[in-house]
């Protein structure tokens, strides 16, 4: 069975641009969750679905991150403006109902110049 | 204060030895706990469920202690392949899967 997919795996992109993250969770995976980690801050959740609806976007930095879940077989991340300090690791992992256990996509390493 | 504390290490141990991780959390309603793995440029993955009994899993036994709100994990026999980053994770009550992670140790096992 495939896991998590992400895409890209590595994006380098000029302050101001805006970057997609893409992510597709496991098939009939009920939550999806997006995280960030870096050196400074480790893993950090920035936002959680539960039937393509969010729940928690709490740990969402700023207006300048938003988060999207069309369908059950998608989610995308955008960031715009990306700025140097958005430089990071960010994972998408999925988890079945009544399951405390994530599984994690590869990650899409980011970096803002 | 972060929710969830770890000794970063290094730690640097032979093969063959057995080594100890400690992990303390702050919130006295988690109720979910924790060890995952990551190896360098990886993704994290589950390595065990931590139960207020305690837990075996091969080489691996986890420990919670509620009152101290702690957590250990304790690796016999360290394999080189074991060298990795160990992640102790909570979910507090009505967390509603909502893990939170510790900064991780590194565990660097050499021959």
């Amino acid at each position: 069975d495939a896991g998590v997919i992400q895409s890209p795996r590595h994006e380098v992109t000029e302050m101001g641009q805006e970057v997609t993250l893409r992510c597709k969770p496991i098939s009939g995976h009920d939550y999806l969750f997006w995280y960030r980690q870096t050196m400074m801050r480790g893993l950090e959740l920035l936002i959680y679905f539960n039937n393509n609806v969010p729940i928690d976007d709490s740990g969402m930095p700023e207006d300048r991150f938003s988060a999207k879940m069309p369908n059950a077989s998608f989610s995308t991340l955008k960031i715009q403006p990306s700025e140097p300090r958005d430089s990071a690791v960010y994972f998408c992992a999925s988890s079945p109902g009544g399951s405390e256990t994530q599984y994690f996509g590869p990650g899409t390493r980011l970096l803002v110049l | 204060r972060k929710e969830v504390e770890q000794d970063p290490g290094p730690f640097n141990v032979p093969e063959g030895a057995t080594v100890a991780f400690n992990c303390t959390y702050s919130n006295s309603a988690s109720q979910s706990f924790f060890w995952y793995r990551q190896d360098c440029r990886k993704e994290p993955k589950l390595l065990m469920s931590v139960y207020s009994s305690g837990n075996e899993d091969g080489r691996f036994t986890a420990q919670l202690n509620r009152a101290s709100q702690y957590i250990s994990l304790l690796i016999r026999d360290s394999k080189l392949s074991d060298s990795a980053t160990y992640l102790c994770v909570v979910i507090h009550s009505g967390g509603y899967n909502k893990l939170i992670f510790g900064a991780g140790t590194r565990l660097a096992v050499h021959p």
